[in-house]
């Protein structure tokens, strides 16, 4: 079955600064890739979608990157503020089911 | 009010009893699923159904039961709840040609 890495400590970023979390896969590649926000005691929030096809996507202060080879993907947020503080959590797709990694603790320190 | 309700949002019970936990959507979805979430795990995917006649085991299914009781309404039960099924969990639902889940608020267990 597919596993899904995604760092387990947490990342420390001053504001300001660009946060890149990773998202890595075994096996086979997915035909897309999304990024979500979880919130401590809430259900995830869907950010971002990416295809196979696509090498980066954007959406405001958001890019993710999804690189087929390595079989990696890259969440970005620029211009990082506190309130961007969150899990993240990145989920491929299998024949309609996705299958999520365990999540990225950010922590954007003013 | 909230596209996907979960009730009730906490719940304490004693092992070997039955409970449900019910998810309803407003979304008019026809793709529901229910996911447990563990610290360092992840979600798991539990049950999916992608109409009301159509009910599919997930990764993690045994110990628990499903019903689709309308488009709207996706039912999880525990017949008879043991500890380590003490978790999160989530309900979701999606439409087929669009591509993110939209999750509940999620019902905290805890078995005792």
């Amino acid at each position: 079955s597919q596993k899904i890495e995604q760092n387990s400590e947490a990342l420390n970023i001053q504001e300001g600064k660009t946060a890149t979390l990773t998202c890595n896969y075994t096996n086979y590649s997915p035909a897309y890739l999304q990024w979500y926000r979880q919130d401590p005691g809430r259900g995830p929030v869907f950010l971002l979608l990416i295809r196979e096809n696509e090498k980066e996507k954007r959406k405001e202060r958001l890019k993710v990157t999804f690189d087929t080879t390595l079989k990696q993907s890259l969440f970005h947020i620029t211009a990082s503020q506190p309130a961007d503080s969150a899990t993240y959590l990145c989920a491929l797709d299998n024949f309609n089911k996705f299958y999520f990694g365990s999540g990225t603790k950010l922590n954007v320190k003013p | 009010d909230a596209d996907v309700t979960q009730t009730p949002r906490n719940r304490i019970t004693k092992t070997g009893k039955r409970i449900m936990l019910e998810c309803s959507q407003t979304k008019g979805h026809d793709r529901m699923y229910w996911y447990r979430q563990d610290p360092g795990l992840g979600l798991r995917l539990i049950y999916y159904s992608f109409d009301v006649k159509d009910i599919n085991k997930g990764e993690i299914s045994d110990g628990y039961s499903v019903s689709r009781q309308a488009q709207a309404k996706f039912s999880l039960s525990l017949e008879s709840a043991i500890p380590n099924q003490t978790a999160l969990y989530f309900c979701a639902t999606r439409s087929e040609g669009t591509y993110g889940y939209t999750f509940g608020s999620g019902t905290r267990l805890t078995v005792v």
